[in-house]
């Protein structure tokens, strides 16, 4: 198994609180990506970073922001949490020149209420 | 716009029974297609890359295929374990920095 690790892996935060979710990688791939998971949309990209202090938008980057001072972390950050960002998110992991396939982490489950 | 189609969206069938799931794109200059198995409560995991039409790649009961338009995954005598939700994604034009994924097939086996 890809070595990826994500934490928390289940939180509840009241709408309007900020929140910070952690993707952690051994496998020095350079490329990493937020994804969330809703019923009947699927994976939809966040935010995705090509190397340290690299990073670009997806299609639901609205509400979202991120970093990655090391190779190995990205961060993900609800500025001010909303009931809509309710949802499973996950890290992916990959080199695009080896491949392109992604690796995922096991998810975080985060509600908002 | 990139878009990946991915049907039927559930499929139940009966230990031994035989089928195939449909993945459909639009991706100009496709690159190439991923599958996945996704259990419930977990990230997708990797199964297979399909780099061109015509290509085929195995894995216990499961065997994928790429045409020119779609690909195809087909399931052989599956068993109750190889229940799960399979996702296909493909490479957006660009490139394989990033890619879309289909809202995946949800398979129930049943003993």
């Amino acid at each position: 198994d890809a070595g990826i690790t994500q934490s928390p892996r289940h939180k509840v935060t009241e709408t309007g609180t900020p929140v910070t979710l952690r993707c952690h990688q051994t496998e020095n791939h350079r490329y990493m990506y937020w994804y969330r998971q809703d019923p009947g949309h699927g994976l939809r990209l966040i935010h995705y970073s090509y190397g340290v202090k690299d990073t670009d938008k997806g299609e639901v980057s609205d509400g979202y922001s991120v970093s990655r001072s090391k190779t190995e972390d990205f961060l993900l950050t609800l500025e001010s949490a909303t009931s809509s960002q309710t949802s499973v998110y996950f890290c992916a992991i990959s080199e695009p020149n080896r491949g392109g396939e992604q690796y995922f982490g096991p998810g975080t489950r985060l509600t908002v209420t | 716009e990139d878009q990946v189609t991915q049907s039927p969206e559930a499929l139940r069938l009966q230990e031994g029974e035989s089928s195939s799931l449909n993945c459909s794109y639009t991706v100009s200059g496709l690159r190439g297609l991923f599958w996945y198995r996704q259990d419930p409560g977990k990230g997708p995991e990797f199964l297979f890359t399909l780099y061109s039409a015509g290509e085929e790649k195995e894995k216990e009961r499961l065997k994928a295929t790429l045409t020119k338009k779609e690909s195809f995954l087909h399931i052989t005598a599956p068993k109750p374990e190889d229940s799960a939700t399979y996702l296909c994604a493909a490479p957006n034009s660009g490139g394989y920095q990033k890619v879309t994924f289909g809202t995946g097939t949800k398979l129930q086996v049943i003993p």
